[in-house]
């Protein structure tokens, strides 16, 4: 299975809102509304902001959001803030009943 | 609050077979079907997924990594296990358990370094 395509770094200024896209194939992003993301700060374990592309675990900031068209699913951060900048990853079902992470983005918040 | 910790060796020699356990506390995993995987993460790259077994039984591999991975799950210890064998340097990386409830998202464990080195 292939990775998920993603940008391999963002970048936003304080307050600004970004999106991170993740572009799939239509045999995963594509076929099911099981897309994730999740946020990784150096050293820590990956924590889910969203799953099912759109649905914010409890406790999640609601300036995060997901959305997806056709094979591309996209994270959007607004309001962006300093405790942002982390490494955001995206996952998604396949119709091979497995599961495919994209490559990982870098946030850098200037 | 659902916590899981993962432990095992944080060395394993070459050709040999690396084993973890995932032990989940503040819910059970015997109450529904839960979905429990293994994802892992060389030093400065990015996740790959290793595989998932349903508390039902049922599991799916990484196709890279399915002549010689073995997930198994034991819902009366609320643990889950990942075997992974004829490992090499390659498979040095931190180990992360989750589960899924039905119907949720998922939880982490904070992750467990294994090195393959002789």
């Amino acid at each position: 299975q292939s990775a998920l395509t993603q940008p391999a770094s963002v970048s936003g200024s304080p307050g600004q809102s970004i999106t991170i896209s993740c572009t799939g194939t239509s045999s995963d992003v594509g076929s099911y509304n099981y897309v994730a993301w999740y946020q990784q700060h150096p050293g820590k374990a990956p924590k889910l902001m969203i799953y099912d592309v759109t649905t914010r675990p409890s406790g999640v900031s609601d300036r995060f959001s997901g959305s997806k068209s056709g094979n591309t699913a996209s994270l959007t951060i607004s309001g962006l803030q300093p405790e942002d900048e982390a490494d955001y990853y995206c996952s998604s079902y396949t119709t091979s009943s497995t599961i495919v992470f994209g490559g990982g983005t870098k946030l850098t918040v200037l | 609050q659902v916590q899981l910790q993962e432990s095992g060796p944080g060395l394993v020699k070459p050709s040999q077979t690396l084993s973890l356990t995932c032990t989940v506390s503040g819910g059970s995993i015997s109450s529904g079907s839960y979905s429990c995987y293994w994802i892992r993460q060389p030093a400065g790259k990015g996740l790959e997924w290793i595989g998932r077994v349903y508390t039902s039984g049922s599991a799916n591999y990484n196709p890279s990594l399915k002549s010689r991975v073995s997930i198994s799950v034991d819902t009366s210890k609320n643990q889950f296990s990942l075997k992974l064998t004829s490992v090499t340097a390659a498979d040095t990386a931190i180990y992360y358990c989750a589960i899924q409830p039905p119907g949720e998202g998922d939880y982490w464990g904070q992750g467990t370094l294994v090195t393959v080195s002789s």
